[in-house]
């Protein structure tokens, strides 16, 4: 009965690789989110759809592209893989602004 | 943008221990939370918080939003109680900015 779910939860890929994160959430939210946890911690916003529309982009390279085929899924595809790539990527969802977060995604490039 | 600003950094308590964890922000917000980091690294909502005071269980939050700072009250603190929290803002959106943490280490 996980609210928001990803996979997968380890990801581990060599540079240049292409690799996609899932996530959904039985919440029934309307809003959900991509956030990125770097090694000291920091967790800072990538993305927000509302209703399968964007609308927060935050100063993300193009290599990372979301996609919302419903308003319960948001998933994170990421082109050319780099090393500064690695972190928790994790995804929420919230509904007036109560947002509940998945386990996270850790991706680890070599 | 807006800044949020958690203290203390660290902290280390014997268990039974009682803590106060402070948040200040520097601008007008339409909400607060707070989370919890456990060492498994999962991040689970505790309070939201746009003013007042809730409690749940041994954990209790408060809000002034005209003085824009909240405060995490843990008591009796548990060796479980260890990890980092967060609070962050939420402002436009739903856009949570998040403070840096603070890293809470419980000994039994």
């Amino acid at each position: 009965d996980t609210a928001v779910s990803q996979t997968p939860k380890y990801l581990v890929t060599q540079m240049g690789n292409d690799k996609s994160i899932k996530c959904e959430q039985n919440l029934g939210h309307d809003t959900m989110y991509w956030y990125k946890q770097d090694s000291k911690k920091f967790l800072k916003i990538m993305f927000s759809y509302n209703n399968k529309e964007l609308i927060i982009n935050e100063t993300v390279p193009n290599r990372f592209s979301p996609k919302s085929p419903d308003k319960a899924h948001l998933n994170l595809h990421i082109n050319s893989l780099e090393l500064g790539d690695s972190a928790v990527y994790f995804c929420a969802s919230s509904q007036g602004g109560n947002a509940f977060f998945g386990q996270g995604t850790r991706l680890t490039v070599v | 943008g807006i800044q949020v600003e958690q203290s203390p950094p660290d902290l280390i308590l014997q268990e039974g221990a009682n803590s106060t964890l402070r948040c200040n922000f520097s601008d007008s917000v339409n909400n607060l939370q707070w989370f919890h980091q456990n060492p498994w690294g999962q991040l689970i909502n505790l309070f939201y918080i746009p003013s007042g005071t809730k409690q749940n269980g041994r954990l209790s939050a408060t809000t002034v939003a005209t003085e824009r700072y909240s405060l995490l009250y843990i008591s009796s603190s548990q060796t479980t109680d260890s990890g980092v929290y967060f609070c962050a803002v939420v402002h436009s959106y739903g856009k949570l900015t998040f403070g840096q943490g603070t890293i809470l280490t419980v000994h039994p």
